[in-house]
């Protein structure tokens, strides 16, 4: 196991509404990426934070948001959702935002937009 | 736009079978490649990063090459079991502070 967690595991929402998605990172991990997954595709970038701020950001618009706390865990918002937003969504973690170092991945959560 | 393949898509191997699969990424700027494996309903894990042209990298029964000259790395499964089905993923960097841009995968299936 990666020590990364992710809650909830499944989410059913309607379209138009909101959702915050969260993740627990390993202790001493002061980098956290997210990432969405479409089915058939890889892992899609959204954004980074290191260290409380944001640290680049994918081709995802304003409405998905994110935060970083200095537990260790962090939330992904996406506001007015739409059908497309339905996918697995990932967080993780690493020591560092070089990308020399690995990345700790959290099992997801499964976001369905009806 | 930075494109990431993997070959092939799937693969259907018969227990105690060697196989192997591509990643093939720009070969110019190169920086880091990131190999992951992705268990059904797990979270997916760090295999290897890999920095330097030629980089031979080993984890038990699984290893990987690594040309960045060329732009390709392969990961290769010696004997494989049941327990290494899984979704191969491959990960390119641009730099050291850009993003991992993933491939599509490599969907391995060991029949016992």
């Amino acid at each position: 196991e990666t020590g990364v967690t992710q809650s909830p595991t499944h989410l059913i929402k309607t379209r138009g509404q909101q959702v915050t998605l969260r993740c627990s990172s390993q202790s001493g991990h002061n980098t956290v990426s997210w990432y969405q997954q479409a089915l058939g595709q890889g892992p899609q970038f959204i954004f980074q934070y290191y260290r409380e701020e944001e640290n680049g950001r994918g081709n995802f618009p304003p409405r998905f948001s994110g935060l970083q706390f200095p537990n260790y865990s962090s939330e992904l918002n996406v506001n007015a959702l739409e059908l497309d937003d339905s996918a697995l969504y990932l967080c993780a973690s690493s020591p560092s935002p070089s990308t020399r170092y690995e990345q700790y991945f959290g099992p997801g959560t499964r976001l369905t937009v009806t | 736009i930075l494109n990431v393949e993997q070959s092939p898509q799937s693969l259907h191997v018969q227990e105690g079978d060697s196989t192997n699969f591509t990643c093939s990424f720009p070969s110019s700027n190169f920086y880091a490649l990131h190999w992951y494996r992705w268990e059904t309903a797990k979270s997916p894990e760090a295999l290897f990063v890999m920095t330097l042209n030629g980089d031979e990298k080993k984890k038990g029964r699984i290893s990987a090459t690594l040309n960045t000259k060329e732009g390709y790395s392969y990961l290769y499964i010696k004997g494989s079991q049941p327990e290494d089905s899984a979704t191969y993923l491959c990960a390119f960097p641009h730099s050291g502070n850009t993003p991992l841009v993933f491939g599509k995968g490599t969907r391995l299936s060991v029949i016992a």
